[in-house]
């Protein structure tokens, strides 16, 4: 596609529940970044595929967060159990794999009720 | 750990006018990139400029330039001429460099500041 796209813009869920989170990157795009926003701060990065494979899952809070790409193109980001500290925008990210030009998504906002 | 500091969480401008934004980062690397994003309302970040740190020269995109002290590890932002449409939250980001392993691809954001233009 011509950019990246994220669905759905808009989540809200009760507390306890399960959500997944799909990002669709630029075609071609080897690389895809995991990102979340709380309000009023900085993305913090969560996870990053390299194709297939999580490259790098360091800054998944805990194992209530996965994320899976299984065919090297579109990506989800699975919840479980999902607590009112979940709530924030999650951004999707994909680059070339030379990690060099990014572009991202317009996010998910995701909120905890 | 690599960290980016932006002590501006807000700053305004009048139209027309130059603004700075400041942001410093921690690191023991000596390869690595540094952007500034921009953040609309619509949450996309979009890239406003970007450096390299092997290069001496400040990047300049339009409007919009860097003053890079690599010894200080500093990294402001000037917008020249300002417009209604630079409003924005701004954030500065670090990357590692290339030979940084597998995760030199990811970005480390500083806090954002908030830039309001007055007309």
């Amino acid at each position: 596609g011509a950019g990246v796209s994220q669905t759905p813009s808009n989540k809200v869920t009760e507390k306890g529940k399960y959500v997944e989170l799909r990002c669709d990157p630029i075609s071609g795009h080897t690389a895809l970044y995991w990102y979340r926003q709380s309000l009023g701060q900085g993305p913090e990065f969560l996870i990053y595929f390299q194709g297939t494979g999580a490259a790098d899952d360091s800054g998944l809070p805990n194992d209530r967060f996965f994320a899976v790409r299984p065919e090297g193109s579109v990506s989800t980001l699975k919840i479980q159990r999902t607590e009112r500290g979940d709530s924030a925008v999650y951004l999707c990210a994909s680059s070339s794999g030379h990690g060099y030009g990014y572009t991202f998504g317009s996010g998910t906002r995701l909120t905890v009720v | 750990a690599q960290t980016v500091t932006q002590s501006q969480p807000e700053m305004s401008v009048q139209e027309a006018e130059t603004v700075t934004l400041s942001c410093t980062y921690d690191t023991s690397e000596s390869d690595y990139y540094l952007f500034w994003y921009k953040q609309p309302p619509s949450r996309q970040m979009i890239l406003v400029i970007r450096q390299e740190a092997y290069k001496q020269q400040n990047a300049t995109e339009n409007r919009f330039s860097v003053n890079f002290q690599k010894a200080a590890k500093s990294f402001s932002l000037k917008i020249s001429d300002s417009q209604l449409g630079d409003a924005a939250m701004y954030f500065c980001a670090y990357r590692r460099g290339n030979a940084g392993g597998t995760s030199y691809g990811k970005l480390t954001f500083g806090q954002g500041t908030i830039l309001t233009v007055h007309p």
